[in-house]
């Protein structure tokens, strides 16, 4: 069946633009993560969804970082305001299980702001 | 927040072998073991997931101590295209409720 998939694979965007990066979720799966990962580092995590409901944005960098998942399917991350360094790459990921315990990612989009 | 430390990197070559031990000492009563594969412009892909004790599957063994405070990724017989990043995740909880903490990772290197 289809994966996780992300949309756009790539964005470039000029400082203090506002962007927004989609994710389609496995169908059904009730929870959903978006992860940040800058070059060379790990996944660091940014918020946690079961399904409509945000239970964890504590890792949202800034009031410029703002997600929704309004039909407890699709989400879309939005950044206000870009600034360079939230130039990485930005993972959604989706799980069958409330917990998440097994979370199936996208490919990522990678964003660079100039 | 739990925290994880793991191996920077690590070497091997083909056919042989390898561990990689994940310390993850806040771990929660409630919480998994779960390790991940990643491929330079790909997400993470899931490899295996434990409780406690040892589970196995077709690609790799995990090996989790009575004490869960480390879990031990073992992957059998590498080959180059085994040659990836691999982090250890483990479910935290926070004031706010769960998420997720990956590892630092560790960059396996095999060679011919």
């Amino acid at each position: 069946g289809a994966g996780v998939s992300q949309s756009p694979r790539y964005k470039v965007a000029k400082r203090g633009q506002d962007v927004a990066l989609r994710c389609d979720p496995i169908s059904g799966h009730v929870s959903l993560f978006w992860y940040q990962q800058a070059l060379g580092q790990g996944p660091e995590f940014l918020t946690y969804f079961q399904n409509e409901a945000q239970l964890d944005k504590s890792g949202l960098p800034s009031d410029r970082f703002f997600a929704e998942r309004p039909e407890g399917s699709v989400s879309t991350l939005k950044i206000q305001r870009t600034q360079q360094e939230d130039s990485a790459v930005y993972l959604c990921a989706s799980s069958l299980e409330y917990r998440g315990e097994t979370q199936y990612f996208g490919p990522g989009t990678r964003l660079l702001v100039l | 927040l739990a925290k994880t430390t793991q191996p920077i990197s690590m070497d091997s070559y083909e056919g042989q072998e390898v561990n990689i031990t994940c310390s993850h000492n806040n771990i929660a009563t409630n919480d998994y073991i779960t390790w991940y594969q990643q491929f330079p412009s790909q997400g993470p892909r899931f490899i295996i997931q434990g409780y406690k004790t040892k589970v196995t599957n077709e690609v790799a063994s995990l090996f989790i101590p009575a004490d869960r405070k480390s879990s031990t990724l073992s992957l059998p017989r590498v080959s180059l295209s085994d040659t990836a990043v691999y982090y250890c995740l483990v479910g935290a909880k926070n004031n706010y409720g769960q998420n997720f903490v990956f590892g630092p990772g560790t960059r396996l290197s095999v060679l011919p």
